[in-house]
């Protein structure tokens, strides 16, 4: 089955305890991204990722890291969170950046930091 | 730059016929998406336009206007469970989406 996948689905942890959210997707996409969604604001692009070893931001990357060393994983770090950051995450993939279809999404992630 | 309007909330009757709207400024256009999500849940595709008139799809019909950064989407016969957020999402031309803050449905029997 085509799919998007997330973990971890619901986490709560501590101000400055790094943490990692992953993301793999078995559709062989090339393009990646990372949105937050908070009450009011809408999905927010956090960063993305043409293909392999290239990513870029969006448009609120400040606290956060990703990586891209493979095709399926995008994984999204959180260095050192703060509250701010409490919010709920999804990650999703389109076949290509030209491509024009609808993107994928995983399930999302909620995360606490207290 | 980019920038999405919708309504924030909106409500409508079990059977009845809802309208909701999204106006758009974007550089470059490469097609509009809605989205349908479920609180708590991943955002679902419904439709997506990319030339002017109505895109039908079942109970769901979606309309453009690029000339005037214009959409809406068209629920028909709406059920309880089409108690959701909408989302409308814009494609710029060699960018990325742009999410609406979206607009919440809900449906009254």
């Amino acid at each position: 089955e085509a799919q998007v996948t997330q973990n971890p689905r619901y986490l709560i942890t501590v101000t400055g305890k790094k943490l990692t959210v992953t993301c793999s997707q078995n559709m062989n996409h090339e393009y990646m991204s990372w949105y937050r969604q908070d009450p009011g604001l809408g999905l927010r692009q956090i960063y993305y990722s043409m293909n392999v070893e290239v990513t870029d931001k969006g448009d609120v990357p400040e606290g956060y890291k990703v990586s891209r060393k493979e095709k399926r994983n995008f994984p999204l770090i959180l260095e050192s969170p703060s509250p701010n950051q409490t919010s709920l995450y999804f990650c999703a993939s389109i076949p290509g950046p030209a491509d024009t279809g609808e993107l994928f999404f995983g399930e999302g992630s909620r995360l606490t930091v207290l | 730059g980019q920038n999405i309007d919708q309504p924030t909330e909106m409500t409508a009757t079990e059977g009845a016929i809802v309208q909701i709207n999204c106006t758009y400024q974007t550089s470059g256009f490469n097609g509009l998406f809605w989205y349908q999500q479920h609180a708590g849940e991943a955002p679902t595709f419904l439709s997506y336009n990319v030339l002017d008139g109505l895109e039908e799809k079942g109970r769901f019909s979606s309309f453009l206007s690029r000339s005037k950064g214009y959409s809406y989407l068209l629920l028909k016969e709406l059920q309880m469970k089409d108690s959701a957020s909408y989302l409308c999402a814009v494609r710029p031309i060699g960018q990325n989406f742009v999410f609406g803050p979206g607009t919440r449905l809900s449906v009254l029997p």
